[in-house]
């Protein structure tokens, strides 16, 4: 069980267009839902919170008009980068906490398998 | 800032055990401490958890200290596929469950 999925796994866009990645908890619902970024040989660097139903919360230096969040239902969030340039070329990985009581490790967080995007 | 602090590399031959030492000084009395790990381009793979006691899973043990500033992860028998980088961490605050990651420990398990 806890299993979070991705979609796509991996992408290519030219600069300018944008790109929409998805998030979904598959055997659980998540009130909160995470997205990193990751760039090579580095560590995850936190973006935003995103909470089922209300605004992301996004960390400080983080573009919330460039890296727009949807946290629409339990079970999926989204990640549009807009008009991606080269340097959003990245590694994003979300991640997904469980709600209370529906599994017994109540509060880590399940992490996706990441999307390596590539802007040309 | 992340609140845990790790040595960037370790080794480990084959078949030994693999002891990761975590360091979280400014850790308060009701935070847990999670370990993971990451295997090259993968999403993190969550390992084990702890609040005071010492625990044990499948995957591994954790050794938390008295005064809970440390914890060391235990692999019993590494083989070569723990060859990870592996994080522990301490959530941000209380109810934000914020992750912020550290360097972490590149683990690399020798044949």
């Amino acid at each position: 069980g806890a299993v979070v999925s991705q979609h796509p796994s991996w992408v290519i866009c030219k600069s300018g267009t944008s790109v929409k990645i998805e998030c979904r908890s598959l055997d659980f619902q998540a009130t909160t839902m995470f997205w990193y970024r990751q760039f090579p040989k580095q560590s995850l660097m936190l973006m935003a919170t995103s909470n089922e139903g209300s605004k992301a919360t996004y960390e400080q230096g983080v573009e919330k008009d460039k890296f727009l969040i949807n946290h629409a239902s339990l079970t999926l969030s989204t990640l549009t980068v807009t008009s991606a340039h080269p340097e959003d070329s990245s590694f994003y990985i979300c991640s997904a906490r469980d709600r209370a009581g529906v599994h017994p490790l109540y509060g880590e967080q399940y992490f996706g398998p990441g999307t390596r995007l590539t802007v040309t | 800032d992340a609140k845990t602090t790790q040595p960037p590399s370790m080794d480990c031959a084959e078949g030994r055990a693999a002891n990761l030492p975590c360091n979280h000084s400014t850790i308060s009395g009701n935070e847990y401490v999670y370990w993971y790990r990451q295997i090259h381009s993968q999403g993190p793979q969550y390992i084990i958890h702890g609040l005071k006691n010492n625990e044990t899973n499948e995957m591994a043990s954790l050794i938390i200290t008295e005064d809970r500033k440390s914890s060391t992860l235990i692999l019993p028998h590494a083989t070569l596929r723990d060859t990870a980088v592996y994080y522990c961490i301490v959530p941000a605050g209380p109810g934000t469950y914020k992750y912020i990651f550290g360097t972490g420990t590149r683990l690399k398990v020798l044949a």
